[in-house]
């Protein structure tokens, strides 16, 4: 059973545009939401999170969109550059687990 | 400098023999866990553990062993590896519980199972 649904699972856009990549989650227990950056060859890298009070976190070009009643949070990309290009996850977990839930990943391209 | 480190980053072996991947954190973290990646599967956690000698279960351990005998150290143990843990391994450790902070993963392990 996947809890946190992830998409698109690729993606393309051009230089200077805007990327979004949305989830889902199913266990209204997850309270913190972050997301990973994944550049070939490297382990995943926390880029930005959000805890279920705010609706919305922003830092620098990147911000996350929460909206709890229907259970969906999105990663948006403002002014993508080519350097973005890398997978992103979403994740997310509750308080007092060990347990950190991926989706499956989405694969940005940002062309020149 | 602060990291995670494994051991090796990349082995081919062959089905049946026993293999040891190992993972160090310099971080003095108390959690840590072992992952796999697998195209279209995303990250699922294999297993984890709380501090020194407390580990558990994550979505997929069949076919795995953990250990934690040092704060610092927790390796995954395949004692008989088959094709199907042909995959990307990513060891991870915090601080604390994971919605307390960032988790830190190592550079990765890729196992070819023959």
């Amino acid at each position: 059973q996947q809890q946190v649904k992830q998409s698109p699972q690729s993606l393309i856009v051009q230089k200077g545009g805007i990327s979004i990549i949305n989830c889902a989650y199913e266990n209204t227990a997850f309270d913190y939401f972050p997301w990973y950056q994944q550049f070939p060859g490297k382990g995943p890298a926390l880029l930005i999170a959000i805890r279920p009070d705010v609706s919305e976190k922003k830092e620098g070009r990147f911000t996350i969109s929460f909206n709890k009643s229907a259970k969906q949070f999105s990663l948006h990309i403002m002014d993508s550059q080519p350097g973005d290009s890398a997978t992103y996850f979403c994740a997310a977990t509750g308080a007092g687990s060990y347990q950190l839930t991926f989706g499956k990943g989405t694969k940005l391209s940002v062309i020149p | 400098e602060a990291q995670v480190t494994q051991n090796p980053r990349y082995l081919i072996t062959v089905t049946g023999k026993k293999l040891t991947v190992t993972c160090s954190q310099n971080m003095n973290h108390e959690y840590m866990s072992w992952y796999r990646q697998d195209p279209g599967l995303g990250l699922r956690q294999i297993y984890y553990s709380m501090n020194v000698e407390v580990t558990d279960k994550g979505d997929v351990p069949e076919g795995y062993k953990v250990s934690r005998k040092e704060k610092r150290n927790f390796p995954l143990i395949l004692e008989s590896p088959s094709p199907n843990q042909t995959s990307l391994y990513f060891c991870a450790s915090s601080l604390r519980r994971v919605a307390g902070g960032e988790q830190f993963f190592g550079p990765g392990t890729r196992l070819t199972v023959l």
